[in-house]
Order: C-alpha cells, then structure tokens, then sequence
C-alpha cells in the first residue's frame, strides 16, 4: 500500500541533543512538508521541498534542518537551537493534481 | 501573509443533528484553494472537502458541504445527520496553489449521543 511513514511515533531526548525525525514515502510525489503542531494552534509550516535536492524555508524554519537527497525521504533534525521543541510532528507529501497526503505524526518531547 | 481565522474553539452537536463549523480567511487573490480538514484522536489528517474559489457551486462529499462566500472570505462546514465516528477537531486550510497550506487553529467537535 503507498502511503508516507514516520518514525518512531513517540521520541523522547535530552535538552540540548539534536534528533532527526524520518519521513518515507512511496507514493512517488515530488513535493514534501513538514508542519509542527501545538496545543491550540494550528499546523504551522517549517520546511518544505518541491524537488529532489531542493527546499525551502516555511514559517517557523529557524532551529530545524532538512536534506532532500532522495525522492522517497525528507528527513528533519531538530536541533539544539530551537528553543520549544517539544511537538507534534507531522509531514506530507503531494502529487501533481493531487490533495496533500499526511503521515501519522511523531511526538517529540525534549527534557 | 495569508490567515484563517477559526473563531469556534469548540462545538458540541447531537448525534443525527447538523451542525456547521465557521472558518474565514484573508487573501489579495482572487484564485485558490480551501480545505477542511478532520483529525481524530489517532491524529491522522484527513481531507474532508476542498474547494477551488474559481468554482461558485459548493463542494460536498456525502453528509459534508460547504458554505463558500468568496465575497465575504468565508468557508464554513456543514456536517448533517452527525455521527458518532464525527468527533474531531477540524481544521480549515489555506493555500494559493493547492500546495502550502496555511491552517486555521482548530474546532473540536464533540458528538452527543
């Protein structure tokens, strides 16, 4: 079955320690996304790439970094910089004419 | 920048009843895109309607409908014949392209059986 994957679900980490979030997908879309989530807000972009080899920033880019080395994979780190951490992470994918198609979330919590 | 704007932080509604959601934005652009989307407690998104703002007749998809006011910037959801599987929050989205999409904060919708 096509769909995006995130991994782990839950991930916890100390203050001050980088961590990388995964996100695969096999559904072959260009562009992929990485939205935040907090208590009473709502998703708020951090990264996106519209092609291999390519990304921008979003709205809330300042503490993370991403790679687009492959089609299939966007991964995320989180690092030492940002200063609220602790989320729910969401990424998505998107084909041409199609909707956005999400992943099931990953749940940091930095201590 | 773009908002949307989800003034209904929470909403209860009967099971069989219907109930709408509001939603409004603020755009300069006169072509675009708006979504309503559900996340239940497994906090999957999921895309319940979209609508293009070239297009004058309302989306619907089986008991979902919107209420599309492109003069006012105003997309609200309408949910009849509510069911229990309805609980979520909703989330209205923004976006230029179809692509990047700018949320709304949320509406719980809680259903009462």
């Amino acid at each position: 079955d096509g769909g995006i994957t995130q991994s782990p679900k839950y991930l916890f980490r100390k203050e001050g320690q980088n961590v990388t979030l995964s996100c695969e997908q096999n559904l072959n879309h260009d562009a992929m996304y990485w939205y935040r989530q907090d208590p009473g807000q709502g998703l708020r972009l951090i990264y996106y790439s519209q092609i291999v080899n390519d990304f921008q920033k979003g709205d809330i880019a300042e503490g993370y970094s991403v790679s687009r080395e492959k089609k299939e994979s966007f991964p995320l780190t989180v690092t030492s910089a940002q200063k609220n951490p602790t989320a729910f992470y969401l990424c998505a994918s998107k084909g041409f004419n199609s909707p956005l198609h999400f992943g099931n979330g990953t749940r940091l919590t930095v201590t | 920048a773009q908002t949307v704007t989800q003034s209904q932080p929470e909403m209860s509604v009967q099971e069989a009843e219907t109930v709408t959601l509001s939603c409004t934005y603020d755009t300069s652009e006169s072509d675009y895109y708006l979504f309503w989307y559900k996340q239940p407690p497994s906090r999957q998104m999921i895309l319940v309607i979209r609508q293009e703002a070239y297009k004058q007749q309302n989306a619907t998809e089986n008991r979902f409908s919107v209420n599309f006011q492109k003069a006012a910037k105003s997309f609200s959801l309408k949910i009849s014949d509510s069911q229990l599987g309805d609980a979520a929050m909703y989330f209205c989205a923004y976006s230029r392209y179809g692509n990047k999409l700018v949320f709304g904060a949320g509406t719980i919708l809680r259903v009462k059986s």
